[in-house]
């Protein structure tokens, strides 16, 4: 079962920021918060990544709170093409361990 | 990044038959991941391959009907076996680079 919780779905203007929230009240110590989205009819796609402190790149932000119980990805700059499921996931940084999928967060960018 | 080519990219299929999906990875991966996603849901796992072994099912899946094969470091099948309707999703391969997964495009799947 997916270790995390997200809102179902979200609305946000075209041009805004975009703050999608995820819950992981359960994780351990050595897993870090994934984001991936999923445009229509293509697969996932990686967004960025942490462990404990924020990060940045030039799709997004990730602020991880400091019990590191919940986090959320920002979309400075929200477009219509980023109307897109995201989906949270918690895992251990290790290769080979796949990603257990929650049902995400439907983001609809409005123009 | 890594560059995964998936085909097909859709099928119609009859109830009853096979389709053989296959996956190429542009550099070698020790293992590859399929993953399922049927209608308006999220992706499950289905299997794990690994070069040179048997592939690790998931609660649910069985080798009879989701037989896999990987016989290199850059290229895997799956083959969705004696099809339903119910079989009817998308299908994606993914691989594990540098601790992100990619993905492949996925397969749709309608069976008929």
């Amino acid at each position: 079962d997916a270790k995390t919780t997200q809102p179902t779905s979200m609305d946000c203007a075209e041009g805004r920021a975009a703050n999608l929230p995820c819950n992981h009240s359960t994780i351990s110590g050595n897993e870090y918060v994934y984001w991936y989205r999923q445009i229509h009819s293509q697969g996932p796609q990686y967004i960025i990544h942490g462990l404990k402190n924020n990060e940045t790149n030039e799709m997004a932000s990730l602020i991880i709170t400091e019990d590191r119980k919940s986090s959320t990805l920002i979309l400075p700059h929200a477009t219509l093409r980023d109307t897109a499921v995201y989906y949270c996931i918690v895992r251990v940084d290790n290769y080979g361990q796949n990603f257990v999928f929650g049902p995400g967060t439907r983001l609809s960018v409005l123009p | 990044s890594a560059v995964i080519s998936q085909k097909p990219s859709r099928d119609i299929c009859q109830r009853g038959t096979s389709l053989t999906i296959q996956c190429q990875v542009d550099s070698q991966v020790t293992m590859m991941f399929w993953y399922r996603q049927q209608p308006g849901q999220s992706l499950t796992l289905i299997a794990t391959a690994n070069q040179g072994s048997e592939a690790t099912y998931e609660s649910g899946f069985v080798i009879d009907k989701f037989p896999i094969s990987r016989p290199n470091l850059t290229f895997s099948t799956l083959t969705v076996s004696n099809m339903s309707p119910e079989d009817s999703s998308i299908y994606l391969c993914s691989v594990d680079r540098n601790t992100e997964a990619f993905f492949g495009q996925g397969t749709r799947l309608t069976v008929v």
